[in-house]
């Protein structure tokens, strides 16, 4: 059973229209992550919520912004995309510090 | 901030031979090395780890090994098989909840 889920699946916008991805999940970790990852490359942390205190990474850009209402939710927002956003975009869980991270199967989102 | 370094970037080996990709990290306070394996369009997904009190550790055919002196850390893979080929990801974390991921391996077992 799927203990990280991210919707959906795949996304399409266009160029500059506001998208939302979510991620829900079901282990009650502490600790969620958005990684970006492009074709070829490692995952590249954008953000993440320790409880709910958010750690914005100092190179990701200001049109990426998050939201997390509660322990099992978690929202990626990309206020104005731009077709260098097209990408997986990719939810992990974990408990606390130095810990196994969970990955959802990822959204990929194309950009028109 | 920490920085890992992931050799090498494709490897192709015989099926049924050993396949060894090897990982250096900078921060001396990183005590945590997980491997995720990554299949195409699919997520990451955790294989081994180890943390920096065992110098080795092994599930099956996959064994890790960690070397604090020399800051580096490695993968092995013996008896290869198709179903090996993906990308593996190498990361390390220290004193802290973040990941720092290597630049990833494209194995490709040759049948």
């Amino acid at each position: 059973d799927a203990m990280v889920i991210q919707n959906p699946r795949y996304q399409v916008t266009q160029f500059g229209k506001p998208v939302t991805l979510s991620c829900s999940q079901t282990l009650n970790h502490n600790v969620m992550y958005w990684y970006q990852q492009k074709s070829s490359q490692a995952p590249k942390l954008l953000f993440h919520y320790y409880d709910k205190d958010f750690n914005n990474e100092a190179d990701t850009p200001d049109n990426f912004q998050s939201r997390r209402p509660n322990t099992s939710f978690c929202f990626l927002d990309i206020r104005s995309p731009g077709l260098g956003d097209a990408a997986m975009y990719l939810c992990a869980t974990s408990r606390g510090q130095l810990n196994i991270q969970y990955f959802g199967a990822g959204t990929r989102l194309s950009v028109l | 901030g920490e920085n890992v370094e992931q050799h090498p970037s494709t490897l192709s080996v015989q099926e049924g031979d050993s396949a060894v990709i090897k990982c250096t990290y900078s921060d001396s306070a990183s005590n945590y090395f997980p491997w995720y394996k990554q299949e195409l369009g699919k997520r990451p997904q955790l294989i081994i780890d180890i943390r920096s009190n065992v110098g080795e550790k092994k599930d099956q055919r996959i064994a890790v090994t960690l070397n604090k002196t020399a800051k580096h850390f490695s993968l092995h893979i013996t008896e290869t098989q198709p179903e090996d080929s993906a990308v593996y990801f190498c990361a390390a974390s220290s004193i802290s909840e973040k990941l720092t991921f290597g630049t990833g391996t494209r194995l490709t077992i040759i049948p």
